[in-house]
């Protein structure tokens, strides 16, 4: 069975600081994908990158990162510089294989403060 | 492109009444996903179909609940008879296994969310 924890329930931060949030997944499966969505508080969820299980290399999107480490099995999210918008609440989540069930944590509350 | 689309986006109902959720998947995407949002639970998968076939339904917490998927463009989530412990955002996904425009492939883009409340 899949599980993933997000250790950290609420984080608060002051604005054009830098902040990670963590996550560290359980599979027993070799070919899994990872991903990490946003809800703001209008309380939809937007996809934010999707990382499969052979692709170690870390990703950068403007002031976001992510750090994958198959060692650890933690898929770690950075926001650079915050910002007001970024307060949401951000899931980590994993599936095993095609069209399968997404696992996901139990979010990160993430307020920047101004 | 139309993301997900669900319907209605609210819905206030009392214990007892037919509740019926609807869901439009991305065009060409051929899994569609229902999740249930709640504070205690957290989100939960209820049910997934793939090329309209329901495939897990091991989330579906109870008879109460059935979903349909009659075409690749529309499944609905019915509850009958409503209680007060379904009340939660109920959340619509759908993917694709390939890359299609605009999205990446084995990625479930989810739809707004039905706000469920059960009087």
């Amino acid at each position: 069975a899949q599980k993933v924890t997000q250790a950290q329930t609420e984080i608060s931060v002051v604005e054009k600081e830098d902040v990670t949030l963590d996550c560290v997944y359980e599979t027993r499966d070799t070919t899994y994908y990872l991903f990490w969505y946003k809800q703001p508080p209008s309380g939809e969820l937007v996809f934010l990158i999707r990382r499969n299980s052979f692709d170690e290399q870390n990703e950068i999107s403007g002031r976001y990162s992510w750090n994958f480490q198959k060692s650890t099995s933690s898929f770690n999210f950075t926001i650079t510089a915050s910002q007001v918008v970024d307060s949401a609440v951000y899931f980590c989540a994993t599936h095993e294989t095609s069209g399968s069930r997404l696992t996901f944590g139990e979010g990160t509350q993430l307020t920047v403060n101004p | 492109d139309a993301g997900v689309i669900q319907s209605p986006r609210h819905e206030v109902t009392e214990m007892g009444q037919e509740v019926t959720l609807r869901c439009k998947p991305i065009s060409g995407h051929n899994s569609l996903f229902w999740y249930r949002q709640t504070m205690m639970r957290g989100l939960e998968l209820l049910i997934y179909f793939n090329n309209n076939v329901p495939i897990d339904d091991s989330g579906m917490p109870e008879d109460r609940f059935s979903a349909k998927m009659p075409n690749a463009s529309f499944s609905t989530l019915k509850i009958q008879p409503s209680e007060p412990r379904d009340s939660a955002v109920y959340f619509c996904a759908s993917s694709s296994p390939r890359r299609l425009a605009g999205g990446e492939k084995e990625t479930q883009y989810f739809g707004p969310g039905t706000r469920l409340l059960v009087l």
